[in-house]
């Protein structure tokens, strides 16, 4: 079976500062990896994946995610904050080997950026 | 623009009352799938299909129907029998072959409350 893990409800951060989302999570084999944003009402947004190849993946907007295969970790990580990249954000999962399961999705972590 | 578009933005329904929410993609992409979002709870698969005429029972399937007749559309019906259809539902697609590089493309939701 798949599963992500989002440990965090809610992130808050300074604007200018550092900040990352954290996300763990579980499949047979190598895994599909996809960090997505919400913002209010309305529908997710692709900002970055991982299939194979560099363990650091850039994406939209000045994001980047680390996988880490013996932590099955997969963080986000922007180098400094904005408050418009206050939403809510989800990583999401599937077994690369699995055929065209549906991808698994976290719960989401609300990123609040204070000005 | 090709896209994916969900019909309508807000819809309430009385209690007992069967609604359909649409969902149509000029994608042309061979899967569609269709997400619960509630608070705190992510992202919950409710239905997805992967080729006309056929589809899968998600986490949650009790209480929902879907129908495929159509490449392009993927229709939910949330009936009487769903209990607490109250919800933000999101409509999801993706090819099956070739570059996925966006994992699943995101319709902008409906919200679903019960008056």
């Amino acid at each position: 079976a798949q599963s992500v893990a989002q440990p965090e409800d809610q992130v808050n951060v300074a604007e200018g500062n550092p900040l990352t989302v954290k996300c763990t999570y579980s499949v047979s084999g190598n895994p599909y990896l996809f960090w997505y944003v919400q913002y209010p009402n309305r529908g997710l947004q692709f900002l970055l994946k991982y299939i194979t190849g560099d363990n650091l993946v850039k994406g939209s907007y000045g994001f980047e995610a680390e996988f880490n295969k013996s932590q099955t970790s997969f963080h986000l990580k922007k180098p400094s904050a904005l408050v418009s990249d206050s939403a809510l954000y989800f990583c999401a999962v599937r077994a690369l080997n699995s055929g065209n399961t549906p991808l698994v999705f976290g719960k989401g972590t609300r990123l609040s950026v204070i000005a | 623009d090709g896209g994916i578009t969900q019909s309508p933005k807000y819809l309430f329904r009385k209690e007992g009352q069967n609604v359909t929410l649409s969902c149509e993609q000029n994608l042309n992409h061979d899967a569609m799938y269709w997400y619960r979002q509630d608070p705190g709870q992510g992202l919950r698969l409710i239905y997805y299909s992967q080729i006309v005429n056929d589809f899968q029972k998600g986490d949650i399937a009790e209480g929902y129907s879907v129908s495929r007749e159509k490449k392009e559309s993927f229709p939910l019906t949330v009936t009487s029998a769903q209990k607490n259809p109250t919800a933000f539902y999101l409509c999801a697609s993706t090819p099956l072959t070739g570059p996925r590089d966006y994992g699943y493309t995101f319709g902008s939701g409906t919200r679903l409350t019960v008056v």
